[in-house]
């Protein structure tokens, strides 16, 4: 196991509402970044937090924000959700801004 | 085109066959070079960095080519535990973690 946790693990909703994801990354880990992975595709880079500051972003309208707290866990918020946000949301820690990273189990997210 | 191009399959190997699983990658100033493995409906799990020079971990073997902007797996010896989807990942720079997949190559091991 990573030590990294998701939560929740699955989540419906209705085309329109918000949703909130968390994330805790493994002990000692700053870095926490969100990916999102449609159906059949790779994983996509959302964003990325080192320190509690955004650290880069994916191609992903603002509707797609985040947060990460002094302890290093994070969360993803998602507003006005629309269909084609259904999807596995992956969150991957790790040490500094090195490119190793650590991925939790993901949260299914079905929008309806 | 996209940023990191692979054959999405799928490969249906017979146990104890070799299998050859290939990566195109479009941005030059990419730095780092991963396979990752994912398991059904599982989170993606790092299986190995890839170098320059080649590297080898037990049955698995990675190649880079920077000048044709190529990277490569070999699976020597399949097992039905291989059965998975792997995933080839590029890191641009040093300062970012943002990692680019491709979409993945689905392989199924045949007993």
């Amino acid at each position: 196991e990573t030590g990294v946790t998701q939560s929740p693990t699955h989540l419906i909703k209705t085309r329109g509402q918000q949703v909130t994801l968390r994330c805790s990354s493994q002990s000692g880990h700053n870095t926490v970044s969100w990916y999102q992975q449609a159906l059949g595709q790779g994983p996509q880079f959302i964003f990325q937090y080192y320190r509690e500051e955004e650290n880069g972003r994916g191609n992903f309208p603002p509707r797609f924000s985040g947060l990460q707290f002094p302890n290093y866990s994070s969360e993803l918020n998602v507003n006005a959700l629309e269909l084609d946000d259904s999807a596995l949301y992956l969150c991957a820690s790790s040490l500094g801004l090195g490119p190793r990273a650590f991925f939790g189990q993901g949260t299914r997210l079905t929008v309806v | 085109r996209k940023e990191v191009e692979q054959d999405p399959g799928p490969f249906n190997v017979p146990e104890g066959a070799t299998v050859a699983f290939n990566c195109t990658y479009s941005n030059s100033a990419s730095q780092s070079f991963f396979w990752y493995r994912q398991d059904c409906r599982k989170e993606p799990k790092l299986l190995m960095s890839v170098y320059s020079s080649g590297n080898e971990d037990g049955r698995f073997t990675a190649q880079l080519n920077r000048a044709s902007q190529y990277i490569s797996l070999l699976i020597r010896d399949s097992k039905l535990s291989d059965s998975a989807t792997y995933l080839c990942v590029v890191s641009e720079d040093f300062g970012n973690e943002k990692l680019t997949f491709g979409t993945g190559t689905r392989l199924t091991i045949i007993p």
